[in-house]
């Protein structure tokens, strides 16, 4: 299967752990995104990548949150001192990218979170 | 990020077609028409895109009026499998990050 893949797809930690998600793209894609979704919601932007380049940032990422992609392949989305609002699926979508051309963005099945 | 506005749920037979309407009244010119859809306990999937005609996939059709302030999504013969929430979403060329708002949810009946 050459689709997005997650890892864990869950994670059941307690609060003020902290915990590391990581994200396989498609190989050819050179951008990568992370949302969160909580229940009911819709996915919520919180960060993309060109290559290795950590492009845009949501004010929903707080300083708790870091995300990287070394070399410009897998990444990883990180979670310091989990806090029980952090509890959702956080989900990986990558795309190609190019001129102002629009791309679709495939994505992953997600990790969901849960901070006890 | 200009706004979509979508009924919170549909209800279709399966086999029969369904339209899946989308109003955005706000859409700039630069604004390409997305819909993504979300299976239970997936992530969600890209449908189809357009800008200004009307589109078709393997997948679906896009009506887009000739305003540009709404659109219909539609498929052809509802199965049980395109069951899902349906996100109507506008992407500029000069962003590339998705806005999902709450989506239609599809609920198809045997």
């Amino acid at each position: 299967d050459t689709g997005v893949s997650q890892d864990p797809r869950h994670k059941i930690t307690k609060r003020g752990q902290n915990v590391t998600f990581r994200c396989d793209p498609i190989s050819e894609h050179n951008r990568l995104y992370w949302y969160r979704q909580t229940l009911g919601q819709g996915p919520e932007f919180l960060t993309y990548f060109q290559n290795e380049a950590q492009l845009e940032k949501s004010r929903l990422l707080s300083d708790r949150f870091s995300a990287e992609r070394p070399k410009g392949s897998f990444s990883t989305l990180e979670i310091q001192r989990t806090e029980q609002g952090d509890s959702a699926m956080y989900l990986c979508a990558s795309s190609l990218a190019g001129g102002t051309g629009v791309y679709e963005q495939y994505f992953g099945p997600g990790t969901r979170l849960t901070v006890t | 990020d200009a706004k979509t506005t979508q009924p919170n749920s549909m209800e279709s037979n399966e086999e029969e077609p369904v339209h899946l309407p989308c109003n955005h009244s706000t859409i700039s010119g630069t604004d390409y028409i997305h819909w993504y859809r979300q299976l239970p306990s997936q992530g969600p999937e890209y449908v189809i895109h357009g800008l200004t005609s009307n589109v078709n996939n393997r997948m679906a059709s896009l009506a887009i009026a000739e305003d540009r302030k709404s659109s219909t999504l539609i498929l052809h013969r509802a199965t049980l499998r395109d069951a899902a929430v349906y996100y109507c979403i506008l992407m500029n060329t000069g962003f590339q990050k998705l806005v999902f708002g709450t989506g239609t949810r599809l609920l198809v009946s045997p």
